[in-house]
């Protein structure tokens, strides 16, 4: 069954640092996104992407955020200077219009 | 925005028993609800949805139910086993192509054999 993959599954990280967290969506989707879950609180949704483009960010997908999709299979999202309060699960998922399936996830820690 | 709470927080249920979880949306503009199953380490999983146009939908031992004028839905697990104890989120949006999702809070339920 296809699925959605994420790398690194954790990362520890100083706060400041560059970092990158990786997706391969199911092969034939054309809508990625990313999420992420800060420890206690709801799912929340971070930016969609679709035709190599941002078609909706939310508040908290402010300028230290970026997604890229570099080739055909991967989608990445790069967060510039992480804060501690980055500190969070990030789920990638993709959808082929309307049912989105996620990714295990990436625990990313900023210490 | 939309804004979905989703009730119990936590859930103990005997094997064998039903389990229900009750979620409430706040933007009339939702038409599809889906819902997901996340076991420990691993990411959530859809495992039933339902659109506005249905009331109900029934897939073996998990059901949901939507009533659109009260705005909120329902996730029913008959019969239940111990493999189904996870975190289970509810989630709304407005069914369009790569439209986002806004979940629920999420359940934890523990089915004691």
């Amino acid at each position: 069954e296809p699925e959605v993959t994420q790398t690194p599954s954790h990362q520890v990280t100083q706060m400041g640092q560059e970092v990158i967290l990786r997706c391969v969506p199911i092969s034939n989707h054309l809508y990625f996104y990313w999420y992420r879950q800060i420890l206690g609180q709801k799912v929340e949704f971070l930016v969609s992407f679709y035709n190599n483009e941002i078609s909706e960010k939310s508040e908290i997908f402010d300028d230290q955020f970026s997604v890229e999709r570099p080739d055909g299979s991967n989608f990445t999202l790069k967060i510039r200077s992480t804060k501690l309060e980055d500190s969070a699960m990030y789920f990638c998922a993709s959808s082929d219009p309307y049912e989105a399936f996620f990714g295990q996830g990436t625990r990313l820690t900023v210490v | 925005g939309e804004n979905v709470e989703q009730h119990p927080s936590t859930l103990s249920v005997q094997e064998g028993d039903s389990a229900v979880i009750k979620c409430t949306y706040s933007d009339s503009a939702s038409n599809y609800f889906p819902w997901y199953k996340q076991e420990l380490g691993k990411g959530p999983q859809l495992i039933i949805d339902i659109r506005s146009n249905v009331g109900e939908k029934k897939d073996q031992r998990i059901a949901v139910t939507l009533n659109k004028t009260a705005k909120h839905f329902s996730l029913h697990i008959t019969e239940t086993q111990p493999e189904d104890s996870a975190v289970y989120f509810c989630a709304a949006s407005m069914e369009a192509a790569g439209n986002k999702l806004t979940f629920g809070g999420g359940t934890r339920v523990l089915v004691k054999p």
